[in-house]
């Protein structure tokens, strides 16, 4: 299947900073990624819909200003997490597919923790 | 929009046995239904999926069934292994008009003991 990596996998930071985390599809080309974030125990919820040189689309009751998404490129999305605090602590993960294909493929996540 | 909603929420198993996880959707327009397997601290892995114009596929130990009348689809794991155990998400989508956007069910954490 097809490969989809994202960093940093895990990141510490103090509240009120903000942190930035990439996606990346590796051997294919995303015009649309999507964003999810994972609490403990819980499943998998949508926040944004990431497109390739247009505004992200943002599910309902998700901050556009607070979740900051760039797809500058093919093969990159990137969510901001602005003015980072303790609840926005999460699993934060995308997700891309080739065109064509309905398939979704996951990248590793990343584990945000704000103290 | 769609909702999915997934039975049971943990399901424990002895090695061997069958293991059976239960999805229902509300948009009749979902026509992709994906399951993925997810290991504490790891990403979702697909294991296997099925579209609207197929009533059952199988891999292997896993099968899929789907009931389109009814919008409901169901995972099947036979002769279960210990390293099964993990939590799986169904889901359901409306390709291409959705653009592949996913909506989840809330986990199945299945559990098999030796």
């Amino acid at each position: 299947g097809a490969v989809v990596s994202q960093h940093p996998s895990w990141v510490i930071c103090k509240s009120g900073t903000s942190v930035k985390i990439e996606c990346r599809s590796l051997d294919f080309q995303a015009t649309t990624m999507f964003w999810y974030r994972q609490f403990p125990k819980q499943s998998l919820m949508l926040m944004a819909t990431s497109n390739e040189g247009s505004k992200a689309t943002y599910e309902q009751g998700v901050e556009k200003d607070k979740f900051l998404i760039n797809h500058a490129s093919l093969t990159l999305s990137t969510l901001t997490v602005t003015s980072a605090h303790p609840e926005d602590s999460s699993f934060y993960i995308c997700s891309g597919g080739p065109a064509g294909t309905d398939t979704q493929y996951f990248g590793p996540g990343t584990r945000l923790t704000v103290l | 929009g769609e909702n999915v909603e997934q039975h049971p929420s943990t399901l424990s198993v002895q090695e061997g046995d069958s293991a059976v996880i239960k999805c229902t959707y509300s948009d009749s327009a979902s026509n992709y239904f994906p399951w993925y397997k997810q290991e504490l601290g790891k990403r979702p892995q697909l294991i296997i999926d099925i579209r609207s114009n197929v009533g059952e596929k199988k891999d292997q130990r896993i099968a899929v069934t789907l009931n389109k009348t009814a919008k409901h689809f169901s995972l099947h794991i036979t002769e279960t292994q210990p390293e099964d155990s993990a939590v799986y998400f169904c889901a359901a989508s409306r390709p291409p008009a959705a653009g592949n956007k996913l909506t989840f069910g809330g986990g199945t954490r299945v559990l098999v003991k030796p």
